[in-house]
This record gives structure tokens, sequence and C-alpha cells, in this order.
């Protein structure tokens, strides 16, 4: 049961354009949602992250928009670079077992073309 | 600033051998956490710990064990290993269990 998807496992975008990378969820109890970023042969690294209380969350190139209704989230990079270029994880978090458990999608692989 | 450090970067198991997946945290964070990734899917929790002399089991437990005597040591123990435990395991920290996770680089595990 994959409680969080991301159905595009991978997406090549030209440089400078804007790169949108999707993930769906089911469980209507996450109330924290994340991106991290993968290098290969590194682990992933936080990116950025929204709470349920909010729809849009931004840092710099990146932006993530949340559509509880939907159960969708989104993360916009604008303008994409080549170093942009990565696996990138949605998670998403929820009470329990009186534990915040983190349920990570599969990722999508993100090529930035120069 | 080491961060979350993990060795060894690879091994190679044959079945029915046993290993031990370190893990150390220099952050002084309470929270741990083991995951394994498989190709294509995402990350599977095995074990976490919420500090010292506490571990709990996650999502995929079987056929692994996990101690931690210190906040900065999170082990990792396979002891009967199985093809099916092939996986890039990474371990990962963090300072409350709603905080952001800092991952290791990894560990390529192949059985055969």
């Amino acid at each position: 049961d994959q409680q969080v998807k991301q159905n595009s496992p991978s997406l090549s975008v030209q440089e400078g354009r804007i790169s949108i990378l999707n993930c769906d969820y089911t469980n209507s109890m996450f109330d924290y949602f994340l991106w991290y970023k993968k290098y290969p042969a590194e682990g992933p690294t936080f990116l950025i992250s929204i709470s349920s209380i909010k729809d849009k969350n931004e840092d710099g190139r990146f932006t993530v928009f949340l559509n509880k209704s939907a159960k969708h989230l989104s993360l916009h990079i604008v303008p994409s670079q080549p170093g942009d270029s990565a696996v990138y994880f949605c998670a998403a978090s929820a009470r329990s077992g009186g534990y915040q458990k983190v349920t990570f999608g599969t990722g999508t692989k993100l090529q930035v073309i120069p | 600033n080491a961060g979350v450090t993990q060795t060894p970067k690879f091994r190679i198991l044959k079945i029915g051998q046993s290993m031990t997946l370190q893990c150390t945290q220099d952050m002084n964070h309470n929270y741990m956490y083991w995951y394994r990734q498989d190709p294509g899917m995402g990350l599977k929790l095995i074990y976490y710990s919420v500090g010292a002399g506490i571990t709990d089991k996650g999502e995929v437990p079987n056929g692994y064990n996990v101690s931690r005597s210190t906040t900065e040591d999170f082990p990792l123990r396979l002891e009967l290993a199985a093809p099916s435990q092939t996986s890039v395991y990474f371990c990962a920290s963090s300072y409350s269990e709603a905080d952001t996770q800092y991952f290791g680089p990894g560990t390529r595990l192949t059985v055969l």
C-alpha cells in the first residue's frame, strides 16, 4: 500500500525553465510534508517542507504547493539549473503508534539539460 | 563537521553470513533511523531509536537487529543474510521526531 506516490519516475527539463515534480498521497492524517534531494552515491538531503496548515512555502528557487483537498503536493524549481539534476523524494509524516512516522515516495529523477 | 557517517560503503555477502552496518552521528541527535532503498522504490524504515537504550521496529524489521548503547552510534545487524536483503541502506538522524532527518551516504549491500 503506497501511501505516498510519485507517478513520474523521470522528468527532463531545459535549463532556465520550470521543473514541476508531483506527489500524491492517500492518508488524510499526514500533517507535514517534505522534499528531499538525492545525488548518486550520496544520502538524501532535505530541501524544503510544508505544514498541512499552509498551502505554499517558498525558499529561493524552490516552492512547494500543497492541495489538501486533492491530496496533492508539488515542487516547483524556477529557474532550473543543471546542478538540480538529482532524484527528488517526496515524504509525508503523521503520528502513528506514538511516533511521527515518515513515509517516502519512490522518487522522481530530474534531468536538467544545459 | 562529519554529520552522519556509515561504514562500509560497499559489501558483498554470501547467503547465511552475518555483518554489522555501522552508523555514527556527531550532531547529538536523539533520533536515529535505518532505511533500506530497493531499486525503483522509496525508503522503507527498518528500525528507529528515540534515544540511547530505546529502539523500535519500523515497516520492514524482519532479518535485522539494532542496538543503541550511545547517543552517537546505531549499528544495524544482519544475522543470516538472504538475497532479499540486497539493497542500499541509509542511516539517518534527527534532533526530534518531527525534525528534518540527516542522512548518511549509504551502504550498498549485495547478498549472493
